[in-house]
């Protein structure tokens, strides 16, 4: 079992549709991030949200950090081909020392 | 220009024959961390290091091993390299463990191990 549940893990959509995209866990944090991966590429972070119920604008990306600092979910409003990659959420635990967690990531790709 | 540098690219080996990639950053970032990447499992942490000769396992330390000697680098070392460590490694570097520091990422070594 993951401490990170993404979903969904794939969504193909058309060029103008709008997405959610969710990363779930049982656990609370302190912080949570945002990461996209292009293919051959390594992560680059998007966002970085760190209090409970915050909401986060980049151009046409929402993020939003639950209340209960739990879960996060990402909001794509007119999805690009440009928005094609694999989104990952990712977290330093309060416990087991200084790991970072990574969910598997849901993987989106935007039809032109 | 800031960035994380990881050598070799891609990487073909035999089965048990040692092997290292290098990573480098030149950011004078202390937390430095090494993944792999296997389909559906998403990145997970091999081992990372607070600061020079500081090192500790991530979720999955089987098979390898690191050091820190110098800020700047961090290798990956597999003294005896098996089939199922074939995977897309990464390393990465942020100023520091704080939850909410951004952690910058090579391009990534793409290893086989027949």
């Amino acid at each position: 079992t993951q401490l990170l549940e993404q979903s969904p893990q794939f969504l193909s959509i058309q060029e103008g549709e709008n997405l959610t995209v969710y990363c779930n866990s049982s656990s609370v944090f302190s912080s949570l991030q945002w990461y996209r991966q292009e293919p051959g590429e390594g992560p680059v972070l998007l966002v970085t949200v760190v209090t409970g119920g915050e909401v986060k604008k980049l151009k046409r990306l929402t993020f939003q950090f639950g209340d209960a600092r739990k879960d996060s979910s990402l909001h794509i409003t007119a999805a690009q081909p440009g928005d094609t990659g694999l989104y990952l959420c990712a977290v330093l635990p309060w416990a087991g020392g200084f790991k970072t967690i990574f969910g598997a990531g849901t993987r989106l790709f935007v039809k032109a | 220009e800031a960035q994380v540098t990881q050598n070799p690219r891609y990487l073909i080996t035999v089965t048990g024959k040692k092997l290292t990639v290098t990573c480098s950053q030149n950011m004078n970032h202390e937390y430095m961390s090494w993944y792999r990447q296997d389909p559906g499992l998403g990145l997970r942490q091999i081992y990372y290091s607070m600061n020079v000769e500081v090192t500790d396992k991530g979720d999955v330390p089987e098979g390898y091993k690191v050091s820190r000697k110098e800020k700047r680098n961090f290798p990956l070392i597999l003294e005896s390299p098996s089939p199922n460590q074939t995977s897309l490694y990464f390393c990465a570097s942020s100023l520091s463990a704080q939850p909410n520091t951004e952690a910058f990422f090579g391009q990534g070594t793409r290893l086989t191990v027949v």
